[in-house]
């Protein structure tokens, strides 16, 4: 069974502008939560969608924001970067929400 | 206090020793526990989960959760140079249900000396 998958594994953009991830689960699972992981502040969670609503969120700003589709794919975007929203976007998902989760490879997002 | 709390190491053990993780937690209300595995440059990687109070075993890894102490605990026999990694506890708090969130404590990194 195909792991978790990242898109794009690597991203450089500028302050100011926004970008889009994405993250396709494992095969059945139907959760998505999304973390950001920092060598400062190491993994904090984002939020967790599960059938294509968001379940819970993580002390982010509004500035971070996600959506699931109807196959469990699922999406994160960053509007108006900020040098600090430079960090390693990691993807998990789990079978049911409280379950185990699976990470993907990550995003590494760099804003210059 | 921080929700999940990890000593950040590192901790150094000799190759075929036993090493042992220690993590607490400040939700008494917490019913699901993780150990991940990650290593340099890598996503982390689910070792072990553990629901209730006790040991469980899985090949060279042991959990071992305290409710009551709000400790939950995993250790590695025979370590291998190949365990040398950071270690994150994970903990779901308010338990199975839709409002609980996991959190990350800030993991403990190993390094099994030959």
């Amino acid at each position: 069974k195909a792991g978790v998958t990242q898109t794009p594994r690597y991203l450089i953009k500028t302050r100011g502008q926004q970008v889009t991830l994405s993250c396709s689960p494992i095969s059945g699972h139907r959760s998505v939560s999304w973390y950001q992981q920092t060598p400062g502040q190491g993994l904090q969670f984002l939020f967790e969608y599960f059938s294509e609503t968001q379940r819970n969120k993580g002390n982010f700003p509004g500035r971070f924001s996600g959506r699931q589709f109807s196959n469990s794919r699922s999406e994160m975007n960053v509007s108006t970067l900020e040098l600090g929203d430079s960090a390693l976007y990691l993807c998990a998902s789990s079978l049911e929400m409280a379950g185990e989760q699976y990470f993907g490879p990550g995003t590494r997002l760099t804003v210059t | 206090q921080k929700e999940v709390e990890q000593n950040s190491g590192p901790l150094s053990v000799p190759e075929g020793a036993i090493a042992s993780l220690n993590c607490t937690y400040s939700d008494r209300g917490s019913q699901s526990f993780f150990w991940y595995r990650q290593y340099s440059g890598k996503s982390p990687e689910l070792i072990m989960s553990i629901y209730s109070n006790g040991d469980k075993e899985d090949g060279r890894f042991t959990a071992q959760l305290n409710k009551a102490s709000q400790y939950v605990s995993l250790l590695i026999r025979d370590s291998q140079p190949s365990d040398s990694a950071t270690y994150l506890c994970a903990v779901r708090l308010r338990g199975y249900s839709s409002a609980s969130k996991i959190i990350f404590g800030s993991g403990t990194r190993l390094s099994i000396r030959p």
